[in-house]
């Protein structure tokens, strides 16, 4: 199973743009990068996900650079509702399980 | 919808005790897992459920039992708690349709603490 390397922890000034970037540089050409996230001691809850092309939804953007190896989660006009741990997952083939790391801890700041 | 639900959402055992955390979905969802998350961690996979009658190990299944007699059901059952139990456990469910986003939903999750 491919492998995530995420940044500990990040902060945002609440307005701006929140960009979490995500390293997966074992990935395999038929898996998926996925995003959680898990607002404090809540269940996860998923974000966006993507195979090789750029997604964007409601809640964020994902940007999967074109060798496939790093991603970036956009978070367009961050609140103070954003604050998170955010996981970047690489969905192994099958039955879909999602291996967590430790994710990223964002802090939206005033 | 209620979406994913679990029961109960605390529960203190003394350790050699035996308890069941049920978890429930109205979502027609065919696959199911039990995941526990460890202070400063991520999700774990415990076990999971790829239909009614069906369960597989995941990564940490030591000690756990499970069982999905009713689709919309799946049950974690500790035989005998153990402190390195202490955990909050999280269940999730998702459907299996071909094209779907295979997107995961979670549960709110159930605080064992085992003394």
């Amino acid at each position: 199973d491919a492998k995530t390397t995420q940044p500990t922890s990040m902060d945002c000034a609440e307005g701006r743009a929140a960009n979490l970037p995500c390293n997966h540089s074992t990935i395999s050409g038929n898996e998926y990068v996925y995003w959680y996230r898990q607002i404090h001691s809540q269940g996860p809850q998923y974000i966006i996900h993507g195979l090789k092309n750029n997604e964007t939804n409601e809640m964020a953007s994902l940007i999967i650079t074109e060798d496939r190896k790093s991603s970036t989660l956009i978070l367009p006009h961050a609140t103070l509702r954003d604050t998170a741990v955010y996981y970047c997952i690489v969905r192994p083939l099958g039955t879909g399980k999602l291996i967590f790391g430790q994710g990223t801890t964002l802090q939206v700041k005033p | 919808n209620a979406g994913v639900t679990q029961t109960p959402k605390f529960r203190v055992l003394k350790t050699g005790q035996s308890m069941t955390l049920l978890c429930a979905q109205d979502m027609n969802h065919e696959y199911m897992y039990w995941y526990r998350q460890d202070p400063g961690m991520g999700l774990r996979l415990i076990h999971y459920s790829v239909g009614e009658g069906t369960t597989a190990k995941g990564e940490v299944p030591d000690g756990y039992n499970v069982s999905r007699l009713k689709k919309q059901n799946f049950l974690l059952g500790l035989e005998s708690a153990a402190p390195s139990q202490t955990s909050v456990y999280f269940c999730a469910s998702r459907s299996n349709l071909a094209g779907g986003s295979y997107e995961q939903y979670f549960g709110p999750g159930t605080r064992l603490t085992v003394t």
